[in-house]
Parts: structure tokens; sequence; C-alpha cells
């Protein structure tokens, strides 16, 4: 089936480091990638997303790329702000199995 | 506001009951999606419904059906509760006009239930 595997957590960072969350997904078919944040005490929210490949996705200075030769959408940001700690999904869905597949979350601290 | 809303927000109650959590989503949209958000198990997809009719299934236990409704509204059904149901809940609902299931999920803000 397919599946998602992102780097393990916690990952702190000073403010205005350079931030990389590597994610890797196995897929059958052609996937549309997606990140989603999610922010303390709330819901998911989508971040960015491609739907084919060498798409870069982009949104608030985050960014990701397609990849299909190495199966990645690795997360990235310039600069981060205090205000982007928070838990970091990476996602997949694939048109013919209609079950979304989302990795296990990398949550993120930034320290003034 | 993702315009996805789900009710109750929070839920305690006790082993062997029965609960039901309630979602409204988005105006226009067709699917729903639920979720288990637990500190050990990550999030898990539990089920997917679309137009009124159960489209793909997860991680979800027998003791646990959903529904969705005409006006598109969906409910889960917890039944006979365990200490380990304990989690966040959310819901999710995409536009999917085409049926492909790959579109955008916007997550309501969850239930967290407490089962003591």
């Amino acid at each position: 089936g397919d599946s998602v595997t992102q780097m393990e957590g916690p990952v702190t960072l000073s403010e205005e480091a350079f931030l990389t969350i590597n994610c890797t997904y196995t897929a059958t078919g052609y996937p549309s990638l997606f990140w989603y944040v999610q922010y303390p005490g709330e819901g998911l929210q989508l971040l960015l997303k491609a739907t084919k490949a060498d798409d870069k996705g982009s949104n608030k200075g985050f960014e990701a790329t397609y990849r299909k030769e190495t199966t990645s959408f690795h997360l990235e940001k310039g600069s981060v702000q205090v205000s982007d700690s928070a838990v970091y999904f990476c996602a997949l869905m694939t048109g013919g199995s209609y079950i979304p597949t989302f990795g296990r979350g990398t949550s993120l601290i930034v320290h003034p | 506001d993702s315009g996805v809303t789900q009710t109750p927000k929070h839920l305690i109650t006790a082993t062997g009951q029965r609960v039901t959590l309630r979602c409204s989503p988005r105006s226009g949209d067709l699917s729903v999606y639920w979720y288990q958000q637990s500190l050990d198990q990550g999030l898990q997809f539990l089920i997917q419904y679309y137009n009124g009719e159960e489209r793909a299934k997860g991680n979800i236990l027998e003791r646990f059906s959903a529904q969705q409704f005409p006006d598109l509204h969906s409910e889960l059904n917890l039944s006979s509760l365990e200490l380990g149901d304990s989690a966040l809940y959310f819901c999710a609902s995409s536009v999917d006009q085409v049926g492909a299931g790959r579109d955008t999920q916007y997550f309501g803000p969850g239930t967290r239930l407490t089962v003591l």
C-alpha cells in the first residue's frame, strides 16, 4: 500500500534559521502530494501542495518540490519564525484508492 | 476558519458507553473524511464518504460506524467505548466534484473524546 515517511522530530531551531523537513513516499500511480500544518489546539490546515512531477508548491515562505525520481517532497523555509512552531504533516492522495495517507508528523519548535 | 464544523468540542464519558460525533462539511463539499489522532498512533484515517456513500475504509474498528446524510453532514458513532478510544477525532471535507479523490482536505477543529 501507499506510505509516507517523515523525519522524526522534534526539530528545534533558532529564529531565522533554515528549515528542512524530509518526506519520502511510496505510492502506486501518480499521487498528489500535500503538506499540512497543525498549530497547537487546532485542526490541520493545508500549507501547500503539488499535483505532478517537478511542480513546486509554495505558501507563506515554505516551499516543496515534487521529485518523482527520488519519490520525495521535502519542505523548506529559508528563515523560520517563532510563529512557525507547529506539527507538519506530509500526505499523499492517489485517485485509485481514495485512502489518504499521512506521515506521522514532525514537530517544529522555534526559539527566539 | 476552515468552514468545517464539528460538535461537540469536548466529550467525557465512561467505558462501555456510546457516543455520536457530528460533522458539517464546507458548503458544496461532497467528501467527508474521519480521522483519529492520538499521541501514540498519530493521525489515523478511519473512513470516507462521498456524496452519501461509503467510499474508503481505513483503520476503523468494528465498534465504530459512520454515515453521511442527504444534506451531506456526517456522524461518527463510537460504541462500547474503551479507555484507549480517548483521542482527538477530526472530520475533514473536500470538494471532489469529479470524484477523483485528490482534492485538498479542509479539517474541522476536532472533538476531544475522553473515556474514563
